[in-house]
This record gives structure tokens, sequence and C-alpha cells, in this order.
């Protein structure tokens, strides 16, 4: 069972529709959670951390479930620039501050 | 601040050839890590340095070596390339000393073909 896993997609959904990914992790040991934004023939970047209690920011909500280990991405008000590949990351104990990527789940936002 | 640069940025190289990557950061980060990304796999970690003169293996460290005899700093080297090394090789930082917890600032990336 890979660390992280999220489902590849592509998420075709049109413009204005709310999207939701999910994200499973294996390590009960993990302490920290992101979402990361990756272009195509681009980097990642951040898009937002993801706190225990929930966390906001804009038309972005991300939630974590430790007990069910998911986390989960909502982006409402859909964008023709939302259009990307979204990374689950999550922060294992141990040396290096090593991140663990998901596989990303690819989303195509329509006219 | 340019924050993290790769070079080079594309590469071709015959199977058998050397050449390193280099990165370099301006943020004083203490963390530095190369990963490779592939189609369906995700980005995995090939080494990471924790400071300066220090490196460790990561999830896939066969067939590279590394080097961070400066901060800003970190070189990739491929001994022999193969084939199978075809990939995009993101360089990145991180400090959580600085404030910014656990996040990882990535390089544009560095795209290399083995033939």
């Amino acid at each position: 069972r890979k660390e992280v896993e999220q489902d590849p997609g592509p998420f075709n959904v049109p413009e204005g529709a709310t999207v939701a990914f999910n994200c499973t992790y294996s390590n009960s040991a993990s302490q920290s959670f992101f979402w990361y934004r990756q272009d195509c023939r681009k980097e990642p970047k951040l898009l937002m951390s993801v706190y225990s209690s929930g966390n906001e920011d804009g038309r972005f909500t991300a939630q974590l479930n430790r007990a069910s280990q998911y986390i989960s991405l909502l982006i409402r008000d859909s964008k023709l620039s939302d259009s990307a590949t979204y990374l689950c990351v999550v922060y294992l104990t141990g040396g290096g501050n090593k991140l663990t990527f998901g596989t990303g789940t690819q989303l195509k936002v329509e006219l | 601040n340019a924050g993290v640069t790769q070079t080079p940025k594309f590469r071709v190289l015959k199977t058998g050839q050397s050449m390193t990557l280099l990165c370099a950061q301006d943020m004083n980060h203490e963390y530095m890590y190369w990963y490779r990304q592939d189609p369906g796999m995700g980005l995995r970690l090939i080494h990471y340095s924790v400071g300066e003169g220090t490196t460790a293996k990561g999830e896939v460290p066969d067939g590279y070596n590394v080097s961070r005899l400066k901060k800003q700093n970190f070189l990739l080297g491929l001994e022999s390339a193969a084939p199978s090394q075809t990939s995009v090789y993101f360089c990145a930082s991180s400090d959580p000393g600085q404030g910014t917890g656990n996040t990882i600032y990535f390089g544009e990336g560095s795209w290399l073909t083995v033939v």
C-alpha cells in the first residue's frame, strides 16, 4: 500500500462547479498535512496547509480526519484557472523534514 | 529573491555519460532535497541534506550522488546515466526554524533525457 494515495482523475468539471478531492495516508504517526498545486510542466507550489480543525482560504476548504486517516480538499465555484494537478502531501516523523507526496489528482475546469 | 534555482533546465545525455545538476537557494534554508517526478509515480525523494556538509539517502538514491559543500548549494550527480533516469528533477528547500513550518519550496525543474 502506498503511503499516500489519491485518485488520479482526471476530474472534468464545468466552470462554477464544486469539486472535492480525497487523499488517504497509511502512517498514523503523520504530523502535518498539505495540499500542493502543480501546473503542467511547472514546479509544485503550496496551496494550503491542513489543520485538524479544518481551514478555509477563499474558495478552498481543507479538512483532516485523523481517525480515518484521510484529507480532503473542496474547491467551490471552480475557475478555469483552477485546472491543475493537486498533490496531497504528508509529513512523517523522521530526519530531514521529509514530506511524502501523493501522485496527484488532475482537475480540468471547462467552459 | 530568486528562491530555488536549478541548472540546467534541459539536458540530453547518452547512456553512460555523467553529469551534475546544480541547485542554489537564497533563502538561507537549512534543508535541501532532490526529487524526481515520473508519470504515475509522483515525487520521489532521491537524497536530502539537513545542513551544510551533511547528506542522506532518500527513497530512490541508487545511481545518484550528492554534495552540500555550501549551505546554499546542493549538487546532484549522475555517475553513469541510464535510460531509467530519464525524468524531471526538482530541487527543493525548507527550514522549519524560519517559521515557514514544513513548507517546501521547489525549483522550476530540470528535464533530463537519457538516450
